[in-house]
């Protein structure tokens, strides 16, 4: 069974200084990992994903995260905060079963940015 | 490209009434998701469809919850008859290939 654990719930950070999401998975397969973003009222959209190929990936926005096998974690960074990060995030695993590709949300991080 | 098409995008009915969200993924995607969202947690899988088979709707209660995709492109969630706990979220996604794309949710508020 796939899990995703986001450690935590709310993440304040100052603009212009550094971003760290935490998340930690568990899957029993080779997992492709990704990071999902939601504003208020909009859809989620794609910031970037892992499907074992380079274990540093970088995404959409400045956004960037590292898989490590070792930690079982997908952190989620930028160097620098913008006014326009303030949302949702959700770290999802995803990998194949007998019913295909499953996808599991962690509960979400909610960045919020301070001026 | 137009992205995933939901409708309508809010919803307020009283308890005990039915309820019909409505999905348009995008043109080419084989495969399409229902998720509910509850508030401040991420979502959970409903149902998925390849084309318009349900693959997987282990989760799907459904005892009051039902789906459609009868030609295998746009598909209908119903709940009859709404709770007070289906206010929540309801997002439909469709991916090919590995390229997901999420719809921007119905928010359903039952009274």
């Amino acid at each position: 069974a796939q899990s995703v654990t986001q450690l935590d719930s709310h993440v304040s950070v100052s603009e212009g200084t550094p971003v760290l999401l935490r998340c930690n998975y568990s899957s029993s397969y080779s997992p492709s990992l990704f990071w999902y973003v939601q504003h208020p009222n909009k859809g989620l959209q794609l910031l970037l994903k892992y499907t074992s190929a380079a274990t540093l990936v970088k995404g959409i926005n400045g956004f960037e995260a590292e898989f490590k096998k070792s930690e079982t974690s997908f952190h989620l960074t930028k160097p620098s905060a913008h006014m326009s990060d303030a949302a949702e995030y959700f770290c999802v695993v995803s990998d194949h079963s007998s019913h295909g590709q499953n996808f599991v949300f962690g509960p979400g991080t909610r960045l919020s940015v301070l001026p | 490209e137009a992205g995933v098409v939901q409708s309508p995008r809010y919803k307020i009915i009283e308890k005990k009434q039915p309820v019909a969200f409505w999905c348009n993924p995008i043109s080419g995607h084989n495969t399409l998701y229902w998720y509910l969202q509850n508030l401040g947690q991420g979502p959970e899988l409903l149902i998925r469809y390849e084309n318009e088979e349900a693959v997987d709707d282990s989760q799907l209660p459904k005892d009051r919850f039902s789906a459609e995709r009868l030609k295998g492109v746009d598909s209908t969630l119903k709940i009859q008859p709404a709770e007070l706990g289906d206010s929540a979220v309801y997002l439909c996604a469709s991916s090919k290939t590995g390229s997901t794309v999420f719809g921007p949710g119905t928010r359903l508020t039952v009274l």
